[in-house]
Parts: C-alpha cells; structure tokens; sequence
C-alpha cells in the first residue's frame, strides 16, 4: 500500500538550535496535516496543509508544502524543551482514510 | 465538555481472552479510526468508519473486529486471533477530510 516515508526517525538538539523534519510519498496528495505526541501522550493536531507550494507559520513553527504536493516539512527555529516529542505528517491521498508517516522523535538538551 | 473518550486506561489480557475497547464521541463526527502503535513505532490504521453501520478494513484489520452502531460509539474487540496484541491503542474521529482529534488511547498488555 501507500507509503509515507518521514525523516529522520531521531533527532537530538541542544536547546535554541534549530530542527527540521520532512515528509515524502511517491503518489500525490490532496492535503498534509501535522500531529505532535508528547511522550505518553497521544497525537495533536498542529495544522493542515492543502495548497501547492503552501507555506503556514505558528510562532517558532514553520509548515510547508511542495509544489508536486508530494512531499512536506515542518521546521522549529531554535528549540525549547517544551518542543520534545514525536512530530508526525499525515497524509490525505483520498478522502477519509490517513496514512501516517513514521515519525521523527525530538530530544531537546538544555 | 467536547471530546473523545477511551475506555479503559490500561488493559490487561490473558492470551486466548477477547477484550473490546471503548471509545466515545461526542463532536458529532461522522469518520471514527482505530489506530494501533508499538513502542517507538508511527500509527497503523486498524479499522475506520465514515458512517453509522459502515466500516473498512485499514492496514491491520487481522485479529481485530469492530462494530458502528451508534454515531458516537466505535467500539474495538481484540480477539484472540490477534498474535501480538499487546500495543498502544488510539481511536480518532474527524468530521471528513479534516482534523482527527484522538482520545487519551488504552494500552493494552497481554500476560
């Protein structure tokens, strides 16, 4: 089936440095959406991304979309402690049904 | 108080033992999933429903069954079928093609 690849799977940083995650698939997509999953926690919705080349900003967090609609980042200018935890896409090739990307797991060392 | 409830916290099962999982909603959502994540891993679709008495098989549908009788309640039965049951499990509900607010999950470990 469809797959989501998101890299990395892991990411330690020093506190205030900055971070970036991405996400690809190989079919196109009608929207992306990014989650956060504090540990032990479960996932949160943080934004939805629908247009080609979509660019979306929420404070230290910036969201984008690719011009193929394929593939998406999301990147945290310099990090706080309070930003750990796994960072998730999502992708909507249909309607309905989700298919998650992997994950990336971000540390942040104070 | 809007949201989405699932039942209970933490499950303990005995192998051979079916269990069913709760999950709630009461944000009027017509779509509800069933998500299923080991430790370190992403979140696998096991079962989604966009309406009442409708249901598909997601990636992970073996060993697992499901019923959508009500429009706010989306209830996961873990039979014995299923070889390796012992995961973390959260269901989803979302009004379309829109945001998926997820419930607290239950963990369930087989002994």
């Amino acid at each position: 089936g469809q797959q989501v690849m998101q890299i990395p799977q892991y990411q330690h940083v020093q506190e205030g440095e900055d971070f970036t995650t991405y996400c690809n698939s190989s079919t196109t997509l009608s929207n992306i959406q990014w989650y956060k999953q504090r540990p032990g926690g479960h996932p949160v919705f943080l934004i939805q991304l629908v247009k080609s080349g979509e660019v979306k900003k929420q404070k230290r967090l910036t969201f984008q979309f690719g011009e193929a609609k394929k593939n998406s980042s999301l990147h945290i200018t310099a990090t706080q402690t309070t930003d750990v935890g796994t960072y998730f896409c999502a992708a909507l090739p249909g309607t309905y049904k989700y298919i998650f990307g992997t994950g990336t797991r971000l540390k942040v060392l104070a | 108080d809007g949201g989405i409830t699932q039942s209970p916290k933490y499950l303990f099962r005995k192998e051979g033992q079916n269990v069913t999982l709760s999950c709630e909603q009461n944000l009027n959502h017509d779509a509800m999933y069933w998500y299923r994540q080991d430790p370190g891993q992403g979140l696998r679709l096991i079962y989604y429903s966009q309406i009442v008495n409708d249901f598909q098989k997601g990636d992970i549908a073996e060993g697992y069954s499901v019923s959508r009788e009500k429009k706010e309640s989306f209830p996961l039965t873990v039979t014995s079928a299923q070889k390796n049951p012992t995961a973390f499990y959260l269901c989803a509900s979302s009004g379309g093609a829109d945001t998926q607010y997820f419930g607290p999950g239950t963990r369930l470990t087989v002994l």
